[in-house]
């Protein structure tokens, strides 16, 4: 069975620019989540879908994030525009049960110049 | 805002020292603790996890102990190996709403031979 996969696994865009990243969650997986790492700090929480529905979004920065699931399958998390303190390592995560074991992607890793 | 803090943020050992590593929760309510491990590369895993019905729980060479009074709990790794080097990560539920964990921000554990 496939695990999560993200795309891309590393993205250098100049600031200003835009940068979609996807994630497609292990399949019957309601749950997805995305987080981001900036260098050597927590694993920081975006936000969390059910199926198609967005069930929290608390940690998403700002109105230049924007999340979607269209069919409560695949995920995609754009930036639009990009700054500097973007950059980091995004992870997306999906899990059957709340609370239960987060099956994580390898991480889309964001560079902005 | 809340955090889940975790010390030490680097541990260096010899092979076959144990390792040990602490995180302090805020929140009296939380009932799941897990452990992930990120190798260089790597996605974050679970290890191992623990219920709030139980101050202990063993797998091999690793165990996990919570203490709920003084809302901490730590990862312990025994006999410790090369190949137990990477980046562990403890999580607890948030307190604003129990469907996300917080993650602390991470030990990096490295195992000399």
């Amino acid at each position: 069975e496939a695990g999560v996969t993200q795309f891309p696994s590393h993205s250098v865009i100049e600031k200003g620019q835009t940068v979609t990243l996807r994630c497609d969650p292990i399949s019957g997986h309601d749950n997805l989540y995305w987080y981001r790492r900036v260098m050597g700090k927590e694993i920081k929480f975006l936000l969390h879908f059910v199926k198609e529905s967005k069930q929290d979004e608390s940690g998403m920065p700002n109105n230049r994030f924007l999340a979607e699931r269209t069919g409560g399958t695949y995920s995609t998390l754009k930036v639009q525009p990009a700054e500097l303190e973007d950059s980091g390592v995004y992870f997306c995560a999906s899990s059957q049960d709340l609370l239960g074991e987060l099956f994580f992607g390898e991480g889309s890793r964001l560079t902005v110049l | 805002g809340e955090n889940v803090e975790q010390h030490p943020s680097t541990l260096s050992v010899q092979e076959g020292d144990s390792a040990v590593i602490k995180c302090t929760y805020s929140d009296s309510a939380s009932n799941y603790f897990p452990w992930y491990k990120q190798e260089l590369g790597k996605r974050p895993q679970l290890i191992i996890d623990i219920r709030s019905n139980v101050g202990e729980k063993k797998d091999q060479r690793i165990a996990v102990t919570l203490n709920k009074t003084a809302k901490h709990f730590s990862l312990h790794i025994t006999e410790t190996q090369p190949e137990d080097s990477a980046v562990y990560f403890c999580a607890a539920p948030s307190k604003k709403g129990y469907n996300k964990l917080i993650f602390g921000a991470g030990t990096r554990l490295a195992v000399h031979p």
